[in-house]
């Protein structure tokens, strides 16, 4: 089955406490991408990835870094969340960068910063 | 720079009424333009995507939406709404060869169905 997988769903954690969520596509697509979901704002586009080894910031990336070592992955890290960061994220891929196209979404995972 | 504006963050319809949910795009372009849906606890899923063909395009679960270039909209609509329906919609523009082809969010309508 075609999917996005992200991981974990829900996470609580601490100010200032390291953490990673994981992000695993099975379509071999190209564009990859991470958004932040806020209550009246939509989604914000934090990090996006045009293949292996290519990312950039999107248009919220402060306090966030990603990685995109194989084609497939493309981890979101928060080397030092703060509460502000406290969200819904969503991780989507797309066929082919530059290009226009559906977006697959993965199903979120929710973090509170306390 | 493209944007997207959805007018109405919250819509309520009864079970069986028409659904209009309305969005305008701001592009320097030709854009592409899409509708997701949001059910609780879920990811976006594609509802409907118009890229240049035909301007009524035609989608799942019975929407449909159709691009108007004098009135840079692309509303949605469905004749008649059904419980199901009940979720969080959001518009989308994106611009080929434009910032890697990034699809750009409006801020989202809740759809309400009462019985």
């Amino acid at each position: 089955e075609a999917q996005v997988t992200q991981n974990p769903r829900y996470l609580i954690t601490v100010t200032g406490k390291k953490l990673t969520v994981t992000c695993s596509q099975n379509m071999n697509h190209e564009y990859m991408s991470w958004y932040r979901q806020d209550p009246g704002l939509g989604l914000r586009q934090i990090y996006y990835s045009m293949n292996v080894e290519v990312t950039d910031k999107g248009d919220v990336p402060e306090g966030y870094k990603v990685s995109r070592k194989e084609k497939r992955n493309f981890p979101l890290i928060l080397e030092s969340p703060s509460p502000n960061q406290t969200s819904l994220y969503f991780c989507a891929s797309s066929l082919k960068a530059g290009v226009p196209g559906e977006l697959f979404f993965g199903e979120g995972s929710r973090l509170t910063v306390l | 720079a493209q944007s997207v504006t959805q007018l109405g963050s919250h819509v309520s319809v009864s079970e069986g009424a028409l659904v209009l949910l309305r969005c305008n795009y701001s592009s320097s372009v030709p854009p592409y333009l899409f509708w997701y849906v949001q059910y609780p606890n879920q990811g976006l899923q594609l509802l409907l995507k118009y890229t240049s063909a035909a301007t009524l395009v035609k989608g799942i679960n019975g929407f449909e939406a159709e691009f108007k270039k004098s009135e840079t909209s692309f509303h949605l609509t469905k004749p008649s709404a059904h419980m199901s329906d009940a979720a969080e919609y959001f518009c989308a523009v994106s611009v080929p060869n434009t910032n890697a082809g990034k699809s750009t969010f409006g801020d989202g309508t809740t759809l309400t169905v009462k019985p």
